[in-house]
């Protein structure tokens, strides 16, 4: 149980095209999903936390404008890089949380590499 | 400082061998504490879940936390070269889900 899907896997996109990641929750419903950035043998970097229905709550020093949060349902969630640029280039990681999760606990999805050219 | 400090590694051990991953904290507010292993790649699994402080113990993995201490380990009995992945530790307050995470401690197991 508590599987974590992400699509597409890896994407390679031209400068100043945008991008959108989903993310699902495969087998429960998830009233929370968290957008992560992930540099090279860096640690996780929370970019937003996102709540069914509502709006985003993003991270002092992550812009809103470019990356779009919508989490509509309580399975998709989506991130929107708008105007990608090559210093967007990373490893994009969302996870999950749902009522019948342990307190706090997170699934992750097994993240999305961006490559902005 | 930051809130949660952990060795980023590389640590390399030879197979068979015990490993032990540790965190340390500043904020006494936190209450659950976790193991995530990530593979090169992928996205962070979960392995270890605890409430507040005391062991855990799942298979070869055993998980501790000292509160008083503000400190918490896994340990790997018998590690294999399958464990060889970055281990990264997670902690929370309990309010709204927001986890905190360490650098990540960068492990090899050798054949």
């Amino acid at each position: 149980g508590a599987v974590v899907s992400q699509h597409p896997s890896r994407v390679i996109c031209k400068s100043g095209t945008s991008v959108k990641i989903e993310c699902r929750s495969l087998d429960f419903q998830a009233t929370t999903m968290f957008w992560y950035r992930q540099f090279p043998k860096k640690s996780l970097m929370l970019m937003a936390t996102s709540n069914e229905g509502s709006k985003a709550t993003y991270e002092q020093g992550v812009e809103k404008d470019k990356f779009l949060i919508n989490h509509a349902s309580l399975t998709l969630s989506t991130l929107t890089v708008t105007s990608a640029h090559p210093e967007d280039s990373s490893f994009y990681i969302c996870s999950a949380t749902g009522s019948q999760s342990l307190a706090d606990t997170q699934y992750f999805g097994p993240g999305t590499r961006l490559t902005v050219l | 400082q930051k809130e949660v400090e952990q060795d980023p590694g590389p640590l390399s051990v030879p197979e068979g061998a015990i490993v032990s991953l540790n965190c340390t904290y500043s904020n006494s507010a936190f209450q659950y504490f976790m193991w995530y292993r990530q593979y090169s790649r992928k996205g962070p699994e979960l392995l270890m879940y605890t409430y507040s402080s005391g062991n855990k113990e799942d298979g070869r993995f055993t998980a501790q936390v000292d509160k008083s201490s503000k400190y918490i380990s896994l340990f790997i009995r018998d590690s294999q070269p399958s464990d060889s992945a970055t281990y990264l530790c997670a902690m929370s307050e309990g309010q709204g889900g927001k986890l905190i995470f360490g650098q990540g401690t960068e492990l090899s197991v050798k054949p």
